[in-house]
């Protein structure tokens, strides 16, 4: 499995673009980068996925670079509520995922 | 959509007792995941099911866990006997068949405390 690095936290002002970041440089052809968060005590939420070309839905923007080395999560307005850990995950369809550290986002009023 | 149960929410016991934890996937999903998160870890895998065969158990830590998934339907993880060090957040997860590029779906997972 491709290794990611994402930052240990972040924080972002409620109502401002939050951009996080994620390495994964070994990411093989085959692999989608898929987006993760989980919020306190509950399971993990699918965001967003995406192969190369970047991708919008009604949760978040996904920016992958050309080579695919890395790729940018973005929450266009953040809320109070979109405070969670974010996690960044290279993954062939159905395959198991490999979670991470993470990052742990934190928005502030 | 109705999404992925799981109960109970939380299971207090002690050690050496048996517990079983209940999956039930979204409707029409053949893949079923298990995973856990034991305090201060990472999420980590356990096991796959593709509607009742075992896919891929290499995440499952030893002969004390059993996975099961009947009829290709509900799943349950019996942990017998339990150990201190099974604490943890147990996930379970579907998603609708092989190769399907989209995100799976998680339940609220099941608390276990082992006394």
């Amino acid at each position: 499995d491709a290794k990611t690095t994402q930052p240990t936290s972040m924080d972002c002002a409620e109502g401002r673009a939050a951009n996080l970041p994620c390495n994964h440089s070994t990411i093989s052809g085959n692999e989608y980068v898929y987006w993760y968060r989980q919020i306190h005590s509950q399971g993990p939420q699918y965001i967003i996925h995406g192969l190369k070309n970047n991708e919008t839905n009604e949760m978040a923007s996904l920016i992958i670079t050309e080579d695919r080395k890395s790729s940018t999560l973005i929450l266009p307005h953040a809320t109070l509520r979109d405070t969670a850990v974010y996690y960044c995950i290279p993954n062939n369809a159905g395959n198991m995922l490999t979670f991470g550290g993470g990052t742990r986002l934190m928005v502030k009023p | 959509e109705a999404g992925v149960t799981q109960f109970p929410s939380h299971s207090v016991i002690e050690k050496g007792q048996t517990v079983t934890l209940r999956c039930d996937p979204i409707s029409g999903h053949d893949n079923l995941y298990w995973y856990r998160r034991v305090m201060g870890k990472e999420i980590k895998f356990l096991l796959h099911f593709v509607k009742e065969s075992k896919q891929d158990e290499s995440g499952m830590p030893n002969n004390r866990f059993l996975a099961e998934r009947t009829g290709g339907t509900y799943s349950t993880l019996k942990v017998q006997p339990a150990e201190l060090e099974d604490s943890g957040v147990y996930f379970c997860a579907s998603s609708r068949k092989i190769g399907w590029n989209y995100g799976y779906t998680f339940g609220s997972g099941t608390r276990l405390t082992v006394v």
